[in-house]
């Protein structure tokens, strides 16, 4: 059972925006701004895309944004494209290490 | 560019051990915070354990402690891990990341570990 909880799937047209959300505890999401998201697609290793809540790293699209509100956090991605169809993970700081959680798959119908 | 090799990933029995290797280019490796992080076949990532520039070392993971033990030669650029005891649940692909203030910045391409008779 990963330390932060992610819903298994989600889904959406072309177009159209998602949200995946992010649940944790006081001792991980709740007490820090140290959330990152990562893609990832089949087979390949994963790829920073938000990390500090809301801050893109260099060359990632403006289409991916991040937010958090108290022990949630949540990945936005607004005008889907058939290549954002990947596993998606949120992790957090929690004391002196990251824990993760379980991912997210994103089907572009 | 940032490129992070593992290598010395394979099929290995129950109980025996394998080394780790993650050779790194394109960083101030010798400032670094480095991790190693694991996704079993159909799984989701999971931190193992991390090391700071100096060799200060922190375990995610219980069930790996006194198991496995992360280290670094700063002056070959190069992070290790070394695997004992190995257990089937050990399974999985064995990424080297560069870590910055609690996010993974860099990835390898994985090593793949095969504990199995």
């Amino acid at each position: 059972q990963s330390a932060l909880t992610q819903p298994a799937s989600v889904s959406g047209s072309p177009g159209q925006s998602i949200t995946v959300s992010c649940t944790g505890t006081s001792s991980d999401l709740g007490d820090y701004t140290y959330v990152s998201w990562y893609q990832q697609h089949p087979g390949k290793a994963p790829k920073l895309i938000i990390y500090d809540v809301s801050n893109r790293p260099s060359g990632v699209s403006n289409r991916f944004s991040g937010s958090k509100s108290g022990n949630t956090a949540s990945l936005t991605i607004s005008g889907l494209q058939a290549e954002d169809e990947a596993d998606y993970y949120c992790a957090s700081k929690r004391i002196f290490h990251v824990v993760f959680g379980g991912g997210t798959k994103l089907t572009v119908l | 560019e940032v490129q992070l090799v593992e290598s010395g990933g394979g099929l290995v029995q129950p109980g025996g051990s394998l080394r780790l290797s993650c050779a790194a280019s394109g960083i101030n490796f010798n400032i670094q915070y480095m991790t190693w992080v694991r996704q079993a076949p159909g799984k989701g990532l999971e931190c193992v354990a991390k090391i700071g520039p100096e060799g200060g070392v922190t375990d995610c993971m219980d069930s790996v402690k006194g198991r496995f033990t992360i280290s670094r030669d700063n002056a070959k650029n190069s992070l290790y891990l070394q695997m004992n005891s190995l257990r089937a649940e050990d399974t999985a692909v064995y990424y080297c990341v560069v870590e910055t203030w609690y996010r993974f910045d860099s990835w390898g391409q994985g090593t793949l570990v095969t504990v199995s008779s």
